[in-house]
C-alpha cells in the first residue's frame, strides 16, 4: 500500500518559516491535501490539491507538490501555528485513503 | 453552517460491537460522500471508511475490513459505523468527514472516544 512519510517534528522561531515535508513514490502525480490538528480538537483542512486554501486559511500558508515530495510551507510562523500537521492523499491503486504520519510543528 | 455530530462511543469489551453513528446538517447530505476517520490516543490520524453518496461506493481500511460495515440513511442526514469484532487496537476517537469536492474532507465533526478494554 501507498506510504507517504512526514519528519516527526519541525521547530522553529516566530517570524520564520517553517517547512513540513510529506515524501512519497511519485507524490508529485497525486493530489496532496494538508490538515492542521491541535490538542483536543479536531483536524482542519489548510490546503486542498497540493496549493489551494480553503477560505480562512492564511495566506502565508501555501502548499507545492513535485516528485517525490510535498512541502506545506507556512511563513512568517506565529505561537498560534504551534500544532500537528497531517498530508493526505487518495490512492487509488488500493481504493484508500492515506495520511501521513503527522508532524509536530513547535514554535520555540 | 455545516455541522457534523458523532454520537454511540463508549466502553466495550473486545470482541463486543458498537455503532457510531454521525449526523449532519447544513448542507445537502445526499449529495455529498463521506469518511469515518479515527485517532488512536497520541497517535496519528487513520483513514477507516468511505461511503459514497449514494452508498453505491465503498471502502475500507484493511485494519477494519471484515469487522466494519459503514452506511447512511440520506432521509435521516445520517452516516453510521457498525463496529464488530472490536479489538483493543480499536480504541480512538472516531471523527466523521465530509467530502465535497474531492478527496479531501473540508468539514469534520468533533468526534467520539470507543473505548476497548476488558
Amino acid at each position: 500500500s501507498y506510504v507517504l512519510t512526514q519528519p516527526p517534528s519541525v521547530s522553529v522561531a516566530p517570524g520564520q518559516t517553517a517547512r513540513i515535508t510529506c515524501g512519497g513514490n511519485n507524490i508529485g502525480t497525486k493530489s496532496v491535501h494538508w490538515y492542521q490538528q491541535k490538542p483536543g480538537q479536531a483536524p482542519v483542512l489548510v490546503v486542498y490539491d497540493d496549493s489551494d486554501r480553503p477560505s480562512g486559511i492564511p495566506e502565508r500558508v501555501s502548499g507545492s507538490n513535485s516528485a517525490n515530495t510535498a512541502t506545506l510551507t507556512i511563513s512568517r510562523v506565529e505561537a498560534g501555528d504551534e500544532a500537528d500537521y497531517y498530508c493526505q492523499v487518495w490512492d487509488s491503486s488500493s481504493d484508500h485513503v492515506v495520511f501521513g504520519g503527522g508532524t509536530k510543528l513547535t514554535v520555540l | 453552517e455545516v455541522q457534523l455530530v458523532e454520537s454511540g462511543g463508549g466502553l466495550v469489551q473486545p470482541g463486543g460491537s458498537l455503532r457510531l453513528s454521525c449526523a449532519a446538517s447544513g448542507f445537502i447530505f445526499s449529495s455529498y460522500s463521506m469518511n469515518w476517520v479515527r485517532q488512536a490516543p497520541g497517535k496519528g490520524l487513520e483513514w477507516v471508511s468511505y461511503i459514497s453518496s449514494s452508498s453505491f461506493t465503498i471502502y475500507y481500511a484493511d485494519s477494519v475490513k471484515g469487522r466494519f460495515t459503514i452506511s447512511r440513511d440520506n432521509a435521516k442526514n445520517s452516516v453510521y459505523l457498525q463496529m464488530n469484532s472490536l479489538r483493543d487496537e480499536d480504541t480512538a476517537v472516531y471523527y466523521c468527514a465530509s467530502l465535497f469536492s474531492g478527496w479531501y474532507s473540508e468539514y469534520w465533526g468533533q468526534g467520539t472516544l470507543v473505548t476497548v478494554s476488558s
